[in-house]
């Protein structure tokens, strides 16, 4: 089984604090991806990447930047969290293919006060 | 531009058939995805389309028209498990497309 590992459920974070979320797969997938989850908008899509050291910027960057130094770990960076950065976050890794379904993290709630 | 449509919410007695429909317009479709996601849990994985036709996985079906961009999934034998949102995705050359989901609500 794939098994897609967000470092925290739950984190409480301030205004302008810099924020790492990390993500780990273990599957050994090319593709990982960092999506936020909001009521009435759905899953969108902040950064993805391909391989190592490689980002692409998704629906949603601005604010956001992301790392991969490994390739099983993708970590998203808040430079300076804002209060409109309070939602559920979601990792995803999936294998090379237009095909292959994305495996997704439990999700971290990050709150910004 | 993109855009991909579901119902909002659905309501579903045990036992009982349900279809939750999908529409989509997008600039480019290499195929679509639907997960099913519990409250507070992680998207899982249920079926991929990518041809026209109806793709039969045990109660769960999936269904695609990529002439009318429109797909559909089909629960059968509804289960209280069964109570989640369904999330419709398109696959937009290197990336995915997702709808905002559909609420289900399945009644004893």
């Amino acid at each position: 089984d794939v098994k897609v590992t967000q470092s925290s459920r739950y984190l409480v974070k301030r205004t302008g604090e810099k924020v790492f979320l990390e993500c780990v797969q273990d599957m050994d997938h090319e593709n990982m991806f960092w999506y936020r989850q909001d009521p009435g908008l759905g899953l969108r899509l902040i950064y993805f990447s391909y391989d190592v050291k490689m980002k692409e910027k998704g629906d949603i960057p601005e604010g956001y930047s992301v790392s991969r130094e490994k390739k099983e770990r993708f970590s998203l960076i808040l430079e300076s969290a804002s209060t409109n950065q309070t939602s559920m976050y979601l990792c995803a890794s999936s294998a090379w293919g237009r095909d292959q379904p994305q495996h997704f993290g439990d999700g971290t709630r990050l709150s910004i006060l | 531009g993109q855009n991909i449509d579901q119902p909002t919410e659905m309501t579903a007695t045990e036992g009982a058939i349900v279809q939750i429909n999908c529409t989509y317009q997008t600039s480019g479709f290499n195929g679509l995805f639907w997960y099913q996601q519990h409250a507070g849990e992680a998207p899982t994985f249920l079926s991929y389309n990518v041809l026209d036709g109806l793709e039969e996985k045990g109660r769960f079906s999936s269904f695609l028209s990529r002439s009318k961009g429109y797909s559909y999934l089909l629960l059968k034998e509804l289960q209280m498990k069964d109570s989640a949102s369904y999330l419709c995705a398109v696959t937009n050359t290197d990336k995915l497309i997702f709808g905002t989901g559909t609420r289900l609500q399945v009644f004893p």
